[in-house]
């Protein structure tokens, strides 16, 4: 089976940088994706990464570490928009995805 | 290009009924995965089709099913409605494995 961890809930001020971790465990890992997602919307993506390293979109990276079975989103230059839940999600080579419980931002002033 | 679409949005039904759900992906995905997402469980997949095939399935049980047309349009069937049913049900298009994946908004299903 497959176990993805991620905090829960998560609280930053705005213009500051917060980095949110998601650890898993699985057989046949492909890549892992983060989606962000607002209150009564759906899931929009953020990411995907296969290959051990940062990747930089923006205020938004993200890091995987494929030997840890870790990976983390790091978000720069807060902003009370990014209040949101983010999720990681493990693809694998048997193309399932599979969702962690999500991480709660709330940015304050 | 217009977005992944869902109906309906909104669903009451009560315990033993059957539902239907519908999805129409983004023009030229060919796969759709469906997905349950309940403040308890988060988001859980249920199965994937591509080119009208099930590739892929969740860890649900057979009153839970699915197919595809060959326009990629898909349709979830959920019989014999339990209470724990209540749910929002996402399903997301894309354009093969490993690929970004574009979610509806969702039909919010309440089981009465």
């Amino acid at each position: 089976g497959q176990n993805i961890d991620q905090p829960t809930e998560m609280t930053a001020t705005e213009g500051a940088i917060v980095q949110i971790n998601c650890t898993y465990q699985t057989s046949g890992f492909n890549g892992l994706f983060w989606y962000q997602q607002h209150a009564g919307e759906a899931p929009t993506f953020l990411s995907y990464n296969v290959l051990d390293g940062l990747e930089e979109k923006g205020r938004f990276s993200s890091f995987l570490s494929r030997s840890k079975g870790y990976s983390y989103l790091l978000l720069k230059e807060l902003q009370m928009k990014d209040s949101a839940s983010y999720l990681c999600a493990v693809y694998t080579n048997a193309g399932k995805s599979t969702f962690g419980d999500g991480t709660t931002l709330t940015v304050k002033p | 290009k217009a977005g992944v679409t869902q109906t309906p949005r909104y669903l009451i039904k009560t315990r033993g009924q059957q539902v239907t759900l519908s999805c129409s992906p983004i023009s030229g995905h060919r796969s759709v995965s469906w997905y349950q997402q309940t403040p308890g469980q988060g988001l859980q997949f249920l199965f994937e089709y591509f080119s009208e095939t099930q590739r892929n399935k969740g860890n649900f049980p057979g009153r839970f099913s699915g197919r595809q047309f060959s326009n990629s349009r898909s349709e979830m069937n959920v019989s014999t409605l339990e209470l724990g049913d209540s749910a929002l049900y996402l399903c997301a298009s894309s354009t093969g494995r490993g690929n970004e994946q574009f979610f509806g908004p969702g039909t919010r299903l309440t089981v009465l």
